[in-house]
C-alpha cells in the first residue's frame, strides 16, 4: 500500500512569489491534513479538508490556502511568501476516523524562501 | 496557549540508557494520547498509543506512563539504540479532530 506523497520534495522561491505544494494521501482516506514545521518549532497545523471541502484552519493568514479534489488529493497554495515561510510542509491523511489516532504522514515538501 | 506541553526540547542519551520524555496538558477533555516518532528528512509516524483508562502501555521497548489525576504522560524508552535518534511529539485529542501536538524533543543516542 503506497503510503502519503507529496511533490517536490524540495522548493527554492523567493520573497513575494506564489507556491503550490502536493499531496496524495492513501487510497481510501478521505481526511487531509496540512502542517508545518519551522526549524526547531513543533508542527503547526495549517488546513484540514475533508470530502472536498476546508474543515477547520489554523491561526495562519489568508495567504495560506488550498483545496481537496474530488480523488481526495489536496493542494496547498502560498500567496505572497515570506523569508519565514521557510519550513517543512507535512501532509497527512487519515481514514475519516478520529484525527490523530490513525494519522499518516508524508515526508514533506522543503520550502526555502531567500 | 500550548496545549499540551512537552520537555525537554533535547535529550541525549548514551545507549543502553533509557530516554524519558514527559509531556503535561489541562484540558480534562483529552482522552487519547498518541506519541509521534519523526526521522530527519521523514514525516512523523505513529508510535505508540494510550487511552487515560490505563496508566501503562508498553510496545517493546517503548512505555507510556499515564498519570491522569496529575495529567501528565510520559513515554519511557529502554535500553535506548542509536537508531532511536529522532524527535519525539507527544499529543492530545479531544473529540473528532481536535489534536494537539507537543513542541517536540530532539532524542540523540551516543553509541
Amino acid at each position: 500500500e503506497a503510503g502519503v506523497t507529496q511533490s517536490p520534495t524540495h522548493l527554492i522561491k523567493t520573497r513575494g512569489q506564489q507556491v503550490t505544494l502536493r499531496c496524495s494521501p492513501i487510497s481510501g482516506h478521505t481526511s487531509v491534513y496540512w502542517y508545518q514545521q519551522a526549524l526547531g518549532l513543533g508542527l503547526q497545523f495549517l488546513l484540514w479538508y475533508d470530502e472536498g471541502e476546508e474543515r477547520n484552519r489554523g491561526n495562519f493568514p489568508p495567504r495560506f490556502s488550498g483545496r481537496q479534489f474530488p480523488n481526495y488529493s489536496s493542494e496547498l497554495n502560498v500567496n505572497a511568501l515570506e523569508l519565514e515561510d521557510s519550513a517543512l510542509y507535512l501532509c497527512a491523511s487519515s481514514p475519516g476516523d478520529r484525527v490523530g489516532e490513525k494519522l499518516f504522514f508524508g515526508s514533506g515538501t522543503q520550502l526555502s524562501v531567500l | 496557549q500550548q496545549q499540551v506541553k512537552q520537555s525537554p526540547q533535547s535529550l541525549i542519551v548514551q545507549k543502553g540508557g533509557i530516554s524519558i520524555i514527559n509531556c503535561a496538558y489541562e484540558n480534562t477533555a483529552f482522552d487519547y494520547f498518541p506519541w509521534y516518532q519523526q526521522f530527519p528528512g521523514k514525516g512523523p509516524a505513529l508510535l505508540i498509543a494510550i487511552r487515560p483508562d490505563v496508566s501503562e502501555k508498553k510496545e517493546g521497548r517503548f512505555t507510556i506512563s499515564f498519570n491522569k489525576s496529575a495529567k501528565q504522560f510520559s513515554l519511557h524508552i529502554m535500553d535506548s539504540q542509536p537508531g532511536d535518534s529522532a524527535t519525539y511529539f507527544c499529543a492530545a485529542i479531544a473529540g473528532a479532530n481536535n489534536l494537539f501536538f507537543g513542541t517536540g524533543t530532539r532524542l540523540t543516542v551516543i553509541p
